[in-house]
This record gives C-alpha cells, sequence and structure tokens, in this order.
C-alpha cells in the first residue's frame, strides 16, 4: 500500500463548479498537510497547509483534514478556468526533516 | 527578490553521459531539498542538504546520483552514466530552516531528457 494515495483523475468540470479533491494516507505519523497547485511545465506552488485535523479557508479554497480517517480534501469554490492544473497532496511527519510525500497528483480542467 | 533558481530548464544526454543540475536556493535560505517526478507520478524525494552537509539521502538512488551544497554557489544534482529511466523533471526546493513543515518554495524544474 503506498503512503499516499490520490484519486485518479482526470477531472473536467464546468466553470463555476465546486470542485473536491481527495486524498487517503496511512502513515499515523503524518502531521503536516498541504495541497500544491502545478501548471504545466512549472514547478509546484504551495496553496494551502494545515496542521493536524480540520478546516481551513483560503479565499475560494477549503482544506480539510481528518486524521482519525486518515483522509484529507481540497474543495474548490466557483472554479474557474485559470484553476485547470495539476493538484498535488503532500504531507509530512514531525522531525522528519521537512521531507514531504506526495500523491500523484489529479489533473483539473475547469471548462469555460 | 528572485525565488528558487533551477537550471538548465532542459537537457539533454546520451545514455552514458553525465548530467549536472544546479539550484541557488532563495536568498537567505541555507536548506535545499531535490525532488524527481517521473511522467504520471508524484514528486519523489531525493536528498535534502544544508550547506556543505548531506542531511538526509534516504531517498537517492544508492549509485551513479549525489549531491553536493557547497559553503559558496549553487546545490548541485549529479547524475553519471545516465539511462533512459533518468528522464525526469528535477526539482530543487529551499527553505530558511530545517523545520519547515508548512512547505517550501519550489523552482521550476529541469527537465532531462536521455537519448
Amino acid at each position: 500500500q503506498k503512503e499516499v494515495e490520490q484519486d485518479p483523475g482526470p477531472l473536467s468540470v464546468p466553470e463555476g463548479a465546486i470542485v473536491s479533491l481527495n486524498c487517503t494516507y496511512s502513515n499515523s505519523a503524518f502531521q503536516y498537510f498541504m495541497w500544491y497547485r502545478q501548471y504545466s511545465r512549472k514547478g509546484p506552488e504551495l496553496l494551502m497547509y494545515t496542521y493536524s485535523s480540520g478546516n481551513k479557508e483560503d479565499g475560494r479554497f477549503t482544506a480539510q483534514v481528518d486524521k482519525s480517517s486518515k483522509y484529507i480534501s481540497l474543495f474548490i469554490r466557483d472554479s474557474q478556468p485559470s484553476d485547470s492544473a495539476t493538484y498535488l497532496c503532500a504531507m509530512s511527519a514531525a522531525g522528519a526533516n521537512s521531507k514531504l510525500t506526495f500523491g500523484k497528483g489529479i489533473t483539473l480542467s475547469v471548462r469555460p | 527578490n528572485a525565488g528558487v533558481m533551477q537550471n538548465p530548464r532542459h537537457l539533454v544526454r546520451r545514455r552514458g553521459q553525465e548530467a549536472r543540475l544546479r539550484c541557488s536556493p532563495m536568498k537567505g535560505h541555507s536548506h535545499v531539498y531535490w525532488y524527481r517526478q517521473l511522467p504520471e507520478e508524484g514528486l519523489k524525494f531525493m536528498v535534502y542538504l544544508q550547506k556543505e552537509n548531506i542531511i538526509d539521502e534516504s531517498g537517492m538512488p544508492k549509485e551513479r546520483f549525489s549531491a553536493e551544497f557547497p559553503k559558496e554557489g549553487p546545490s548541485i544534482l549529479r547524475i553519471q552514466q545516465v539511462v533512459r529511466g533518468d528522464s525526469a523533471a528535477y526539482f530543487c526546493a529551499s527553505s530558511p530552516s530545517g523545520d519547515t513543515n508548512y512547505g517550501y518554495t519550489f523552482g521550476s524544474g529541469t527537465r532531462l531528457t536521455v537519448v
């Protein structure tokens, strides 16, 4: 079993839709959870991070962590064509020298 | 305030040649991380370095791969005797400390193609 599993894609939605992206993980030591966005031929860009369980909101983006279920989600409200990118979840354990373990990524396409 | 700078952006090498990938961290950052992204795969950790020290190389292949971060100059990821399977995007990230559990800044990557 992989440490981090991410829903396979690709995902195509119409503009304005609510998007839900999800990851599950198996390592109980993970405490820090991040979402990165990667445009084609670019480096990953940190979108959001959360510590332990709970929700965090930033504009149209909401990150949710459920440590009891080992499940994290990223919600995008009012999706825009500019949101079209690959989204990667990442996580790390305390004292792990900030080493990140990534999901495979899911490619999102928002149709105008 | 430049971000993490990687060069070259694209690198083509024949099988058996050496590849040298360079990473200049953000100003004030002394911690560097290298990740590899294979086609259709997520990023995989390779190595974590501080100036003049390798802190964690648990993700580095045992042979042909090495990394350094000298006192002066960029961090270098070196791949000797490249093979087709080394073709990937290599990303570098930097942080001001080694306790950056809230993510760090990545460069735009070097895309290595082995022919």
